[in-house]
């Protein structure tokens, strides 16, 4: 059973497209995540979501919208896509809000988007 | 000054060497320190966690914190083709975000 999924794990699309990510964690986990990684590898935090209650708001454009239908999952909408945009998504997990020693945040394998 | 700073490597040494993983950060406030394992084509997963100062130990793993000098590592003993893999530090303060390091590139050759 995979603990944290994303779909889909590929994404190639043309720059102005609007497309989401999906999302879903079966750990019964209360605070939800998404990072973007660029090609450094560099990974940084964009969203989080706490029983469906958006916690952590960084600075990315408005063009990405997390949507939080119910705390098992949180997915992620972007319009007008730009070449910028191009990373790997990954969705996480964890049971708080990282308010605990050794909160584990556990992640999804990634969502890899291309933008032409 | 990044909050957080790691050399990106890459690292390559032979199976059995021991690695030395490091990084340096800037904000005082942090208290929780990780350290996360990312293999190719995967997300990261949580090796180790310390908080404030001292050293953890878990089978070849030992990490530690030294918050004087504001220095973090991870030590990897018997180091094996299997751990190659890229290393990302993380840390946070309280209830705040984790901020991670950019990563390091490890290889072990057989």
């Amino acid at each position: 059973d995979t603990a944290v999924s994303q779909t889909p794990k590929y994404l190639v699309t043309q720059m102005g497209n609007d497309k989401s990510i999906k999302c879903e964690q079966n750990l019964g986990h209360d605070t939800m995540y998404w990072y973007k990684q660029d090609s450094k590898k560099f990974l940084k935090i964009m969203f989080s979501y706490n029983n469906k209650e958006l916690i952590i708001n960084e600075t990315v454009p408005n063009r990405f919208s997390p949507k939080s239908p119910d705390k098992a999952h949180l997915n992620l909408h972007i319009n007008s896509l730009e070449l910028g945009d191009s990373a790997v998504y990954f969705c996480a997990s964890s049971q708080g809000r990282t308010t605990g020693i050794g909160e584990t945040q556990y992640f999804g394998p990634g969502t890899r988007l291309l933008v032409l | 000054q990044k909050e957080v700073e790691q050399d990106p490597g890459p690292l390559s040494v032979p199976e059995g060497a021991i690695v030395s993983l490091n990084c340096t950060y800037s904000n005082s406030a942090f208290q929780y320190f990780m350290w996360y394992r990312q293999y190719s084509r995967k997300g990261p997963e949580l090796l180790m966690y310390t908080y404030s100062s001292g050293n953890k130990e878990d089978g070849r793993f030992t990490a530690q914190v030294d918050k004087s000098s504001k220095y973090i590592s991870l030590f990897i003993r018997d180091s094996q083709p299997s751990d190659s893999a890229t290393y990302l530090c993380a840390m946070r303060s309280g209830s705040e975000k984790l901020v991670f390091g950019k990563g390091t590139k490890l290889t072990v050759n057989p």
